[in-house]
């Protein structure tokens, strides 16, 4: 299962937008990508996948490079209540959620 | 509301306690999992089960017992806990099992909050 890496935490200027990387170099052909958001004890929510081209929807956009080694998640205009931790995901045999990235929007 | 339920949201037990948690999705979802976090650790996955049979079990002590009556219903059991069981419990479902290429997705509840005293 490829494996994601994620930098452990980032801030965000209230309204501005907050690109959060993901790494995921070894992910194979028919692997997806996933991020999921988890705020402060709740279950994990699905924002967005994609596979090779770059989606939208009225969460987050999702830009996957060429080469599908990494992606960025896009949270065009970030409010206090997109803080939370965020998981890119690469689907395999299990989905492992890792640590991700806890995104502090500041006001 | 996700659509996958949990209750209680927060329980109190001692360590000699039975007690329950419970799961339950309408979304016509076939498998459905327990995971366990702890205070800032990841995800850690317990039980999976799929079409009402157990898939996987990660080496969960025997004081957590998982049943899943069917395919809409999971439970966890808990009995003789220690304090380092308190954490968050969360149940999800999803339509397949993710086998690598497109996967639907889980589908997450609110979660129960436990707390081993």
């Amino acid at each position: 299962d490829a494996k994601t890496t994620q930098p452990p935490s980032m801030d965000c200027a209230e309204g501005r937008a907050a690109n959060l990387p993901c790494n995921h170099s070894t992910i194979s052909g028919n692997e997806y990508v996933y991020w999921y958001r988890q705020i402060h004890s709740q279950g994990p929510q699905y924002i967005i996948h994609g596979l090779k081209n770059n989606e939208t929807n009225e969460m987050a956009s999702l830009i996957i490079t060429e080469d599908r080694k990494s992606s960025t998640l896009i949270l065009p205009h970030a409010t206090l209540r997109d803080t939370a931790v965020y998981y890119c995901i690469v689907t395999g045999n299990q989905f492992y959620f890792g640590t991700g990235t806890s995104l502090t929007v500041i006001p | 509301e996700t659509g996958v339920t949990q209750t209680p949201r927060h329980l109190v037990m001692g360590m000699t306690n039975k007690k329950s948690l419970k799961c339950e999705q309408h979304l016509g979802h076939n498998a459905m999992y327990w995971y366990k976090q702890s205070a800032k650790k990841p995800l850690e996955l317990m039980f999976v089960y799929n079409f009402k049979e157990q898939t996987e079990n990660n080496s969960v002590p025997s004081r957590f017992s998982p049943e899943c009556p069917n395919s809409s219903h999971l439970f966890l059991h808990l009995h003789t806990l220690q304090p380092e069981d308190s954490a968050l419990y969360l149940c999800a479902s999803s339509q397949d099992l993710p086998r690598g290429g497109f996967f639907y997705g889980y589908t997450f509840g609110s979660g129960t909050r436990l707390t081993v005293v």
